[in-house]
């Protein structure tokens, strides 16, 4: 799987848009990028995933540029309740990948009020 | 809601003992895996499991066993518990899609709330 690599800390306003970025400069064809977060002694949380195209759902959206070197995840109004580590992981979408996710050191997101 | 359960939040065991870590979702997922979580090493695949009976090892099974006996049902066992498994234990499981599945749930992994365990 590609390595990704995160900004190590971030602060958000609360009420206010986050944007984090993730960089996978090696990412091949049949990868796709998927993000999670994991809030404080809570397990981790699938976010979004997604492998060309911007995605969207309730939680957040995902833009991918075009070269798809670099992602950014963007909550559009944080809540005090999305501090957590934001985890960008790459990898392929197949059985045979065996469904392994292996996190990196991630964001750690920080919601002031 | 996916739920997937953990026996135990917290758990304190002494060098040797045996330990069983249980797991329990309640979507009839075919997957089930077992990592650990440290800090400054991320999460750690230890084995995780496509069909009842069935295991595979992940990237650091020496020291642990598993066992699936049913298909909701994942459990983790320390043999003999030694202080450098002292962790964050997490579970979490997943549907086991095909080549042609294409629906977001693919790959998604639902997590439990983890079991620190202390081996002293």
């Amino acid at each position: 799987d590609a390595k990704t690599t995160q900004p190590t800390s971030m602060d958000c306003a609360e009420g206010r848009a986050a944007n984090l970025p993730c960089n996978h400069s090696t990412i091949s064809g049949n990868e796709y990028v998927y993000w999670y977060r994991q809030i404080h002694s809570q397990g981790p949380q699938y976010i979004i995933h997604g492998l060309k195209n911007n995605e969207t759902n309730e939680m957040a959206s995902l833009i991918i540029t075009e070269d798809r070197k670099s992602s950014t995840l963007i909550l559009p109004h944080a809540t005090l309740r999305d501090t957590a580590v934001y985890y960008c992981i790459v990898r392929v979408r197949n059985k045979a990948a065996g469904n392994k996710l292996t996190f990196g050191g991630g964001t750690r997101v920080l919601v002031k009020p | 809601d996916v739920k997937v359960t953990q026996s135990s939040r917290y758990l304190v065991k002494r060098t040797g003992e045996k330990v069983f870590l249980e797991c329990v979702q309640d979507m009839d997922h075919e997957n089930m895996f077992w990592y650990r979580q440290d800090p400054g090493l991320g999460l750690r695949l230890i084995y995780f499991s496509y069909d009842v009976k069935m295991k595979e090892k992940g990237d650091i099974p020496e020291g642990y066993s598993v066992s699936r006996e049913k298909k909701e049902r994942f459990s983790l066992i320390l043999e003999s518990a030694s202080t450098n498994q002292t962790s964050m234990y997490l579970c979490a499981s997943s549907f086991y899609v095909g080549l042609a599945g294409a629906d977001r749930s693919y790959n998604e992994q639902f997590f439990g709330p983890g079991t620190r365990l202390t081996v002293l």
